[in-house]
């Protein structure tokens, strides 16, 4: 099955300062790649996601990259605020129709005011 | 807006007890799923179910059985709690096809005494 990794798992960065967050994944036959967002104490939710026939996908502070020869995939804050620390997870699409993801185990973004 | 509802957000069973965690969404959605969250593991998905009554094993069924009678119901049980089932249980669902958005509900911190 496909095998999402998640580095690093701890990431410190000034306010205004840039983050990013790289993910690789196993499976070639994966095509979509959620990010997932969780703040402390609450469920976590989709912030952005992109599909294999795309490269790079953009909202507002935040963008997604896609390298399928390399399969990775990258989160980029932007101008980080204090409201963007939280633990960020990544997800590839696993085997099947079915929508079942893999996800990675995800990143602890701390963004220091 | 899709709303994803769990029986319980924090549960305190004991070691051979039968445990039935509850989840129900609102939107018709063809799929739901079982993770367990516990740190520097991430996600990972123990059962899911893309019809009434269709289930498929996850990455950690083990210890774990699921139930799915009613469409926007899904059934997460114990047969028998150990304490290594102690964690926090997140349930989600989402439109049938691969690539759409996996709504979770709240969570339940179950703990196995």
């Amino acid at each position: 099955g496909e095998n999402v990794e998640q580095h690093p798992s701890t990431l410190s960065v000034q306010e205004g300062d840039s983050a990013v967050i790289k993910c690789t994944y196993s499976d070639s036959a994966s095509n979509y790649f959620p990010w997932y967002k969780q703040e402390l104490g609450k469920r976590p939710q989709l912030i952005i996601d992109i599909r294999s026939n795309v490269g790079e996908k953009k909202d507002q502070r935040i963008a997604v990259t896609l390298n399928k020869t390399a399969k990775h995939f990258s989160l980029h804050i932007t101008e980080t605020q204090p409201e963007d620390s939280a633990v960020y997870f990544c997800a590839a699409s696993s085997h099947g129709g079915n929508n079942r993801l893999a996800f990675g185990k995800g990143n602890q973004v701390v963004v220091i005011p | 807006d899709v709303k994803v509802t769990q029986s319980s957000r924090y549960l305190v069973k004991r070691t051979g007890e039968k445990v039935f965690l509850e989840c129900v969404q609102d939107m018709d959605h063809e799929n739901m799923f079982w993770y367990r969250q516990d740190p520097g593991l991430g996600l990972r998905l123990i059962y899911f179910s893309y019809d009434v009554k269709m289930k498929e094993k996850g990455d950690i069924p083990e210890g774990y059985s699921v139930s799915r009678e009613k469409k926007e119901r899904f059934s997460l049980i114990l047969e028998s709690a150990s304490t290594n089932q102690t964690s926090m249980y997140l349930c989600a669902s989402s439109l049938g096809d691969r690539g759409n958005e996996q709504f979770f509900g709240p969570g339940t911190r179950l703990t196995v005494l």
